[in-house]
This record gives structure tokens, sequence and C-alpha cells, in this order.
């Protein structure tokens, strides 16, 4: 199944910056996804990312908080912009496997305090 | 009500017990995830279901679409099993997940 590598791991950011999270998958994939998890609540998606296009954002989520980028089939970036405590939450990205219909594989988390 | 209910929402046990975590839902659906999610926060998806039943190692899932329920089962429980299981479904219409809120897991030597 599809490894993916999602950086950083966590960090503590001040209030008013801004932190881009990254992705890299080791093969080609048509979708990505962004998820927010906020503490102690389950997974909410941000937005979907397909190459060569804009990002589509989910209810609640909008660009020029939550830039993305997808330059190629391999990778993105999720920017959380302007962050305040609210946005302190663990924040993943996911591709549909390619091995197998219907499966995810996801990153192994950005955990994001911020201060 | 949540489209997907899990139960229990938290599991305290021994190490060697049998664990059972459940999982109902309430739409029709494409296939049924069972994932895990560690401490920092990592998810690794465990299996994914459509009907029957799949087992690897000491995890075995089952899913019965009639009643719109799926089973979790870890035997001989291990302290490493410690963390969140979550049950999440993929809806026939579009690529969505629609997510359980999880069953903490916490296994005692």
């Amino acid at each position: 199944s599809a490894v993916i590598s999602q950086k950083p791991s966590r960090d503590i950011c001040q209030r008013g910056t801004s932190l881009t999270i990254q992705c890299q998958v080791d093969s080609q994939v048509t979708m990505m996804f962004w998820y927010r998890q906020q503490p102690g609540q389950s997974l909410t998606l941000i937005a979907t990312a397909n190459q060569g296009s804009e990002a589509t954002y989910e209810s609640g989520f909008v660009i020029d908080k939550f830039p993305i980028s997808r330059p190629n089939l391999t990778f993105s970036t999720l920017t959380v912009s302007n962050m305040s405590p609210e946005d302190s939450s663990i924040y993943l990205c996911s591709v549909e496997d390619p091995a197998f219909s219907g499966g995810y594989t996801f990153g192994s988390g950005t955990r994001l305090t911020v201060v | 009500k949540n489209e997907v209910e899990q139960s229990p929402q938290n599991l305290t046990a021994q190490e060697g017990e049998f664990i059972t975590i459940n999982c109902s839902y309430s739409v029709g659906i494409s296939a049924l995830h069972w994932l895990q999610q560690h401490p920092g926060g990592g998810i690794v998806s465990l299996f994914m279901l459509s009907s029957g039943k799949k087992k690897h190692g000491r995890l075995i899932a089952t899913i019965n679409i009639q009643e719109k329920h799926s089973s979790l089962h870890i035997t001989a429980s291990h302290p490493r099993d410690s963390a969140v299981y979550i049950c999440a479904v993929g809806v026939d219409s579009n690529y969505q997940l629609i997510w359980g809120a999880g069953t903490k897991l916490i296994i005692k030597p």
C-alpha cells in the first residue's frame, strides 16, 4: 500500500503566525485529503486536493485560512494561516490507496499547539 | 443521532482479555473501515470490509450488512494494543468517509 511521509510531526506556534504541513506520497495518487481532528473529536474533512486544480473545501473551511497546494501527483501542502489557539488540533493527510479500491492511507499526523 | 455510532466510548481491560468494539451505522455504505490511532495522532488502517469477516494476526473484523453493524475483536490483548480505534464508513455516492467518534482502549499489564 501507499506510504505517506507527513512533516512536521508536531509544532508549537505563536498566534498570528502560519504553519505549512507537507505530505509526500511514495506513489502517484489522484486525490489527497486533508483532515483536522480537534481535541476529543472525530476527524473532520477540511478539503480535497486534486493535482492541477483548486482544492475543494468543505463547509466551514475557507481557502484564505487553509490554503492548499498540489503541485504534482505525489505531494501536497496545507497551510494553517493566522493561527489562533482554536486551531490547536491534529492535522492529517490521506490518500486513496492505489493498492486496493476504497482503501485509504493516512499520514502520521501533525500535532499543532497554538499559544 | 450520528450516522456512525461506536461503543463503548472507553474500554479498560487487563492484558490477555478478549476485546470487542462495536460500530453501527445508519447509511448505505460501500465499505467500512477500522482504523487505529496512536497517542501521537497518526492513523493506521486496519481493515476495510464490505462483507463477512477478515483476520490479521490477533485482530478480527466482522460486518453484518443487513443489521448495519460491525465488530472489531482483539484476542489475547496486550498493552501495545492501547490506542483509539475508529470506525469509518464509505458512502456509495462519493469518496468521503463518515467517522465514528472512536473507542479509547487501555490494556493494563
